[in-house]
């Protein structure tokens, strides 16, 4: 399968510790995006990066939140100390953006499921 | 915020069509209509994008009006398998690329056997 991948696909952990995910996009796609999804609510968008360089970070992406994408290939989101009100899915998409071609759209992964105790 | 409105909740007839609204009166000229849906527990699905003209593939038609402030997802035989939520978004396209998606709640539609 080449669709989007996510591990784990859950992830139980204490109030305080840190966690990290990691998604591997489709391999031709430069652009990698995460998204948060909590109980009842639509994906809410956390980061995106194009290659390597990270190009936009929401306004909820606190500073206990870091994403890095280091070879423009998969991506890692890490949550230090984390919280009860982190619990959500944690969603990665990927899309290829050029000047030239675009597949207009962007595909998901089956996202992490991270619950905070 | 999403710019999009979507009724809540709906229910269709399994082997009926599914017409799913969309009002969008605050569009703008380089935004695109996408459908995505989200089955339970999994990521969401790309489903159909249109800018003024309707569009159709394998999965689904998009009619948009005229002015743009609205539109609608027809599923045209609908199966179990569509249960679901389906977020209509709007989303700019730049020459780059296009931008983030802004889901809203979206609609959830649950097909009646």
């Amino acid at each position: 399968d080449t669709g989007v991948s996510q591990n784990p696909r859950h992830k139980i952990t204490k109030r305080g510790q840190n966690v990290t995910f990691r998604c591997d996009p489709i391999s031709e796609h430069n652009r990698l995006y995460w998204y948060r999804q909590t109980l009842g609510q639509g994906p809410e968008f956390l980061t995106y990066f194009q290659n390597e360089a990270q190009l936009e970070k929401s306004r909820l992406l606190s500073d206990r939140f870091s994403a890095e994408r280091p070879k423009g290939s998969f991506s890692t989101l890490e949550i230090q100390r984390t919280e009860q009100g982190d619990s959500a899915m944690y969603l990665c998409a990927s899309s290829w953006e050029g000047l030239v071609t675009s597949t207009d759209t962007q595909y998901f992964g089956p996202g992490t499921r991270l619950t905070v105790l | 915020d999403a710019k999009t409105t979507q009724p809540p909740s709906m229910d269709c007839a399994e082997g009926r069509a599914a017409n799913l609204p969309c009002n969008h009166s605050t569009i703008s000229g380089n935004e695109y209509v996408y459908w995505y849906r989200q089955i339970h527990s999994q990521g969401p699905q790309y489903i159909i994008h249109g800018l003024k003209n309707n569009e159709t593939n394998e999965m689904a038609s998009l009619i948009i009006t005229e002015d743009r402030k609205s539109s609608t997802l027809i599923l045209p035989h609908a199966t179990l398998r569509d249960t679901a939520v389906y977020y209509c978004i709007l989303v700019v396209s730049h020459f780059f690329g296009n931008e983030k998606l802004t889901f809203g709640t979206g609609t959830r539609l649950t097909i009646i056997p």
